[in-house]
Formats: structure tokens, sequence, C-alpha cells
């Protein structure tokens, strides 16, 4: 099956500072998301993006589909930001996600 | 639209029982995915269904089990329940392959 790689596995910031999260992925894909897990555990969807580039306020994010990577790039960062980043990638005719092992990223104020 | 909502939030069971978790999707989602999530093993999906089918089932024994009704509803069942089944279970829905996912605020499991 596909394999996801996230990295790095931890970072930490200072807030206002800029952050790129990466995903690898092993094979081509049908659907890629971005998602927030917040302190509950509820996955907050943050993109959309087998492909191409988006923005979205302080978030944008690029995947380059025949490159196998998506980035994730969170500027000016606040401490509400914090928290778990998972990539999830579904290939073939299923809706079957393969996350990632997560970023946790801690931004301090 | 309302979202993705899963009953009970939170369930505390002891071993050797069996467990039955709901989901909801979105009105209008036909495909409803199931994963559970524990800190060894991270995110992993357990089962997806699409109109009251079974489309894919991933790698957990047969003591996981689960079934979609007509109106896009899903239950997953637990029997006999140990230790290591203790995890958040999450659901999702979507319209269908290739789409959006989107997840349910998850149920908490301890199995004691």
């Amino acid at each position: 099956g596909i394999q996801v790689e996230q990295s790095p596995p931890d970072l930490i910031l200072q807030e206002g500072a800029n952050s790129t999260l990466r995903c690898n992925f092993s094979d081509s894909v049908n659907n890629l998301q971005w998602f927030h897990q917040n302190p509950w555990g509820q996955l907050i969807n943050l993109f959309y993006i087998p492909s191409g580039t988006k923005q979205n306020g302080r978030l944008s994010a690029t995947t380059v589909a025949t490159e196998r990577y998506s980035l994730l790039y969170i500027s000016s960062s606040q401490t509400t930001d914090s928290g778990v980043y998972f990539c999830a990638v579904e290939g073939g005719a299923n809706s079957k996600l393969t996350f990632g092992k997560g970023i946790t990223l801690s931004v301090r104020p | 639209k309302a979202g993705v909502t899963q009953t009970p939030r939170y369930l505390i069971k002891t071993r050797g029982q069996q467990v039955t978790l709901s989901c909801s999707p979105i009105s209008g989602h036909r495909s409803v995915s199931w994963y559970q999530q524990t800190p060894g093993q991270g995110l992993q999906f357990l089962f997806e269904y699409f109109s009251e089918t079974q489309r894919n089932k991933g790698n957990f024994p047969g003591r996981f089990s689960g079934r979609q009704f007509s109106n896009s509803r899903s239950e997953m069942n637990v029997s006999t329940l140990e230790l290591g089944d203790s995890a958040l279970y999450l659901c999702a829905s979507s319209l269908g392959a290739g789409e959006t996912q989107y997840f349910g605020p998850g149920t908490r499991l301890l199995v004691l």
C-alpha cells in the first residue's frame, strides 16, 4: 500500500515565526488532505489538495503530485496553531485514507 | 449542513464485553469510513461502507465489524473487547472515492 512520511516529527516555534511541514508519499494519489487534530481529538480539515496550491489565511499548501510530496506552510504562527498536523492520502478506487505519523507543532508565546 | 456526528463520545467497558459505536454522516454523503487511533499505531483504517456495502477493509481481526443503513448511518461493533482496543475511534464521511473526507469528533473507548 501507499506509504506516507511526514517531517519533521516535532517542531517548536516562537510565536510569529513561519514553518514548513512536509509530506512525502510513495505512489500516485487521487486525494491528499491536511488535517489539524485538536486537543479533543477531532481532525479538522485544513486542505483538500491532491495537486496544486491553495491558501487559506495564514495557511497555504502545495502538492507536487509528479514528485510525490506536499508542503503545508504556516505563516506568523500563533499559540493556537499548536497541535498535531496530519497528512493523509488516498489512492485507487476507494475512500481509504492512509495517514502519516503526524507532526507535533508547539508554538511558544 | 450539520457535520459528522458520533455517539457515544466516551465509553468505558471491561474485557470480554462488546461495544457498538454509531456514526451519522453529512447529509448526502454515501461513503462512511472508520479509523482507529492509538498512540502506538497512529491512525489506521478499519473499513469503508458505500451504499450499504463494505467496499474496503483494513487489517483488523474479525472481532471488528460494521454495517451501514439505507440512510447512510453506520455502526461499528467490537466483540470480545481486549485491553488493546482502547483507542479513539473516528468516523469520516464523503461523497465517494477521491472526495474530501470529513471527520466526526470521535468516540473514546477505554477497556479495563
